[in-house]
């Protein structure tokens, strides 16, 4: 099957843990994005990457890194969760050419308690 | 940046009858359109994408116009039916790949019998 996937579904954390999210694609895409939904559905980019190239939203703290291990590959790692972090967090991806749309995986509910 | 203003956000319509949606972007350089379904408790999926100056495209049970001059993109569900309950996403890329989507804040839709 050809597509985005994400684990976990859900992530109930406290604060100030740490947590990592996966994301693989199988389109053979090569690039990857995370995006944040947020309780009111509002849907922003964090980070855009592809073997040459990360972009990061620069409204995007800190404590957020994306991590790869190849382009079907990118993961998100948390280092210290915050309340504000408790969102959808959609992973995506695309080819570079294009009209270059998006697809989207299941993402992943993370609850910071 | 790009900013997408999308109305309205939420609409109620009969078994039967259209539901239009519409969305206005800031940045005449936006070069690719996208329209986004999202179920209750599911990720995106894709309905259409548009690129030409001026294009009418039809999908399943759906109509997307993009008027570049007046940088307005809308949709037009035909005949809804429950199915087609759903937040429904508008999104603009500038075609630099790497700054994601920018999204609108979505149109809740529900269907009644």
């Amino acid at each position: 099957e050809t597509a985005v996937f994400q684990t976990p579904n859900y992530h109930v954390t406290q604060v100030g843990n740490e947590v990592s999210f996966n994301c693989k694609q199988t389109l053979g895409h090569d690039t990857m994005y995370w995006y944040k939904q947020d309780s009111k559905k509002l849907l922003k980019i964090m980070f855009s990457y592809n073997n040459k190239q990360l972009i990061v939203n620069e409204t995007v703290p800190r404590r957020f890194s994306p991590q790869s291990s190849d382009k079907a590959h990118l993961n998100l790692r948390i280092k210290s969760v915050e309340p504000e972090d408790s969102a959808v967090y959609l992973c995506a991806s695309s080819r570079t050419g294009g009209a270059r749309e998006q697809y989207f995986g299941p993402g992943t509910r993370l609850t910071v308690l | 940046g790009e900013q997408v203003e999308q109305r309205p956000p939420h609409l109620s319509v009969r078994e039967g009858d259209s539901a239009f949606i519409t969305c206005t972007y800031t940045d005449p350089n936006s070069y690719y359109f996208f329209w986004y379904k999202q179920e209750p408790g599911a990720s995106l999926q894709l309905l259409m994408k548009v690129f030409s100056s001026t294009e009418i495209n039809e999908g399943q049970g759906f109509t997307v116009l993009l008027n570049k001059k007046d940088k307005r993109l809308s949709l037009n569900l035909t005949a809804a039916h429950p199915g087609d309950s759903a937040a429904y996403f508008c999104a603009v890329s500038a075609g630099n790949y790497a700054q994601g989507l920018t999204f609108g804040l979505g149109t809740r839709v529900s269907v009644f019998p």
